[in-house]
């Protein structure tokens, strides 16, 4: 069965600082992967997806980036965190040609 | 641009009581809808995908409707219980197989 490790859960940064957010999915192969970012009293917002190795689409600009660098590895970046980066990443993935998507179980981001 | 409303943002109710959470969408050139479940500070649990050929699909007491003509999906509880209590999200996905959110309706179940 398909499995989304996402980690870690929680963290807090220094504005300025880097930041690195791994996901993983087990179990299928060259799956679409999705990261969100879930402000409070916000909805869910599509930060990045990538349909392959190495192809990846922002959808907003912003203080982040995403790699890709292997079939079901799917990297959130930032160089300097911004204050306005804190919030909730949820990584997700589906098959391709499906769409039903699945979710980790996110990362609280909390920059101070 | 592609936008999903869902009404109401907050529901209580009482423990038994059957609810229709409601969520629509400006286009209905959708590739299908999801439905989702959402603890707080969890990720999303997948409910309910409706494929954009069908009209409804069901889960126990779930049952997702899809009407793209009207550009509404609803989510029928039955019999709901406060396990039920949770934020739950619809989803329209595109032919770009993005998926495009709505905002939610947390649901209350009291005892």
């Amino acid at each position: 069965s398909q499995t989304i490790h996402q980690w870690p859960a929680t963290l807090v940064q220094p504005v300025g600082s880097p930041l690195s957010l791994e996901c993983t999915v087990e179990g299928t192969s060259n799956p679409n992967l999705y990261w969100y970012r879930q402000a409070a009293g916000r909805g869910l917002q599509l930060l990045f997806y990538s349909v392959g190795i190495g192809q990846i689409s922002s959808e907003v600009p912003q203080n982040l980036s995403a790699s890709r660098p292997q079939d079901r590895q799917f990297i959130l970046s930032s160089k300097k965190l911004l204050l306005s980066d804190s919030g909730f990443y949820l990584c997700a993935w589906s098959v391709v040609g499906n769409t039903e998507a699945f979710f980790g179980q996110g990362t609280r981001l909390t920059v101070v | 641009k592609q936008e999903v409303t869902q009404i109401p943002a907050a529901l209580s109710v009482p423990e038994g009581e059957n609810l229709v959470l409601n969520c629509s969408f400006t286009d209905s050139a959708i590739y299908n809808l999801q439905w989702f479940r959402q603890d707080p500070g969890k990720g999303l649990t997948s409910l309910l995908l409706i494929q954009s050929s069908q009209r409804e699909q069901t889960s126990g007491r779930l049952n997702a409707s899809l009407d793209k003509s009207s550009g509404r999906s609803t989510l029928y509880i039955a019999a709901s219980q406060p396990g039920d209590s949770a934020t739950y999200l619809c989803a329209r996905c595109e032919p770009s197989e993005k998926l495009v959110f709505g905002k939610g309706t947390k649901l209350t179940v009291n005892p």
